[in-house]
């Protein structure tokens, strides 16, 4: 089965702080995504990666960043956290896009700004 | 612009009945469509998958519809048990692009 391991499940810190949430897949995935998950809203997707040290932009990517310096490994990072950011994040793996690839996820981090 | 939805926030229902949860989109033209289970405090775990060319797809219980006609899809469970309950996540999917998901319908089995 597809892990897809997120380095925290919660995660408390303070206004202006720079967050780094992590994760992680063992079945040698090429795409991997975040996505930020509020009540009503659905998942909405910040970023995404095709490839080692490629990235793309979601639909929402205004105050984050990624990184992708190897394969399994997919960063998230808030570079200056703020109380809107306040969310559930989830992080999703899958095979190369050749159509009708499922998602697989992470538990989430609920992470809270303070 | 393109829009998921779920035909609504929670459904409750009786122990043995069928769950039918619907998921309409529009100004979309998905190749796939996909059905995820999601229970609190948990990610998302893909249940089933459908082509735009498939009319009906089955897993044990599961029964997804498809009808790009009416840009509809409806998802049934059979002989709902209390371990159904959880939110299920409908997702568009184009080869050409993101997966879109829906918001979710939360789905409660009572004994």
């Amino acid at each position: 089965d597809v892990k897809v391991t997120q380095s925290s499940r919660y995660l408390v810190k303070r206004t202006g702080e720079k967050v780094f949430l992590e994760c992680v897949q063992d079945m040698d995935h090429e795409n991997m995504f975040w996505y930020r998950q509020d009540p009503g809203l659905g998942l909405r997707l910040i970023y995404f990666s095709y490839d080692v040290k490629m990235k793309e932009k979601g639909d929402i990517p205004e105050g984050y960043s990624v990184s992708r310096e190897k394969k399994e490994r997919f960063s998230l990072i808030l570079e200056s956290a703020s109380t809107n950011q306040t969310s559930m994040y989830l992080c999703a793996s899958s095979p190369p896009r050749q159509g009708g690839q499922p998602q697989h996820f992470g538990d989430g981090t609920r992470l809270s700004i303070l | 612009s393109q829009k998921i939805e779920q035909n609504s926030e929670a459904l409750n229902i009786q122990e043995g009945k069928t769950a039918t949860l619907t998921c309409n989109y529009t100004n979309y033209s998905p190749a796939y469509l996909q059905w995820y289970r999601q229970d609190p405090g948990r990610g998302p775990v893909f249940l089933l998958l459908i082509r735009e060319n498939e009319k009906e797809k089955r897993k044990e219980r599961l029964k997804v519809t498809f009808d790009t006609t009416l840009k509809q899809s409806l998802f049934h469970i059979t002989a709902s048990q209390p371990a159904d309950s959880a939110t299920y996540l409908c997702a568009l999917d184009s080869s050409a692009s993101k997966i879109i998901f829906g918001s979710g319908t939360r789905l409660s089995i009572r004994p």
